[in-house]
């Protein structure tokens, strides 16, 4: 069954260093969205990328983030100068181009440890 | 600004029981709503996807219903197995660009 691969898995950084995360959404998908779960809370929307640009993304999504299609398949996310408070699980996701009437399917999440 | 609300946070169950889970909606506005699946420290699987047009969902054991006017939806467990124990989330989709707002989950323990 085709799936959202993620990597790394776990990723520990100091603070002030930036970190690419990596996704892998599902082949023939066209919406693809990065989350975050801060440790406890709840998951929260970052930003919504389609046609190799952003099309929605939340007031966490500020300059130090950016997102990328860098190839035909991979999407990244790049926090610049990382923060203690980015530590959270990072989670890719991807829909089809219906998007009001499809799933979004999830990765297994990139664990983002801030020291 | 749409607030998604899960309750019970917790629950916890003899094995063989029925349940229900509920999720809340303050903007009735949705185009869909879906039940995930979160096992800890591990990613989010999808269960069910309810769309705005639709009254309820089933897969398996599982059923969800979704009232759009009140903004409420169940997740109702048949027959629950330790296997069962998780985090559930519920999300709604508010908007064209697929963004979906999640509550803060229901974490359930099924006892053998």
């Amino acid at each position: 069954e085709p799936e959202v691969t993620q990597t790394p898995s776990h990723q520990v950084t100091q603070m002030g260093q930036e970190v690419i995360l990596r996704c892998v959404p599902i082949s023939n998908h066209l919406y693809f969205y990065w989350y975050r779960q801060i440790l406890g809370q709840k998951v929260e929307f970052l930003v919504s990328f389609y046609n190799n640009e952003i099309s929605e993304k939340s007031e966490i999504f500020d300059d130090q983030f950016s997102v990328e299609r860098p190839d035909g398949s991979n999407f990244t996310l790049k926090i610049r100068s990382t923060k203690l408070e980015d530590s959270a699980m990072y989670f890719c996701a991807s829909s089809e181009i219906l998007v009001m009437n499809t799933e979004a399917f999830f990765g297994q999440g990139t664990r983002l440890t801030v020291v | 600004k749409q607030e998604v609300t899960q309750i019970p946070a917790a629950l916890s169950v003899p094995e063989g029981e029925n349940l229900v889970l509920n999720c809340s909606f303050t903007d009735s506005a949705i185009y869909n709503l879906q039940w995930f699946r979160q096992d800890p420290g591990k990613g989010l699987t999808s269960l069910l996807l309810i769309q705005s047009s639709q009254r309820e969902q089933t897969s398996g054991r599982l059923n969800a219903s979704l009232d759009k006017s009140s903004g409420r939806s169940t997740l109702y467990i048949a027959a629950s197995q330790p296997g069962d124990s998780a985090t559930y989330l519920c999300a709604v989709k508010g908007s064209n660009t697929g963004k979906l707002i999640f509550g803060q989950g229901t974490t359930l323990q099924v006892k053998p």
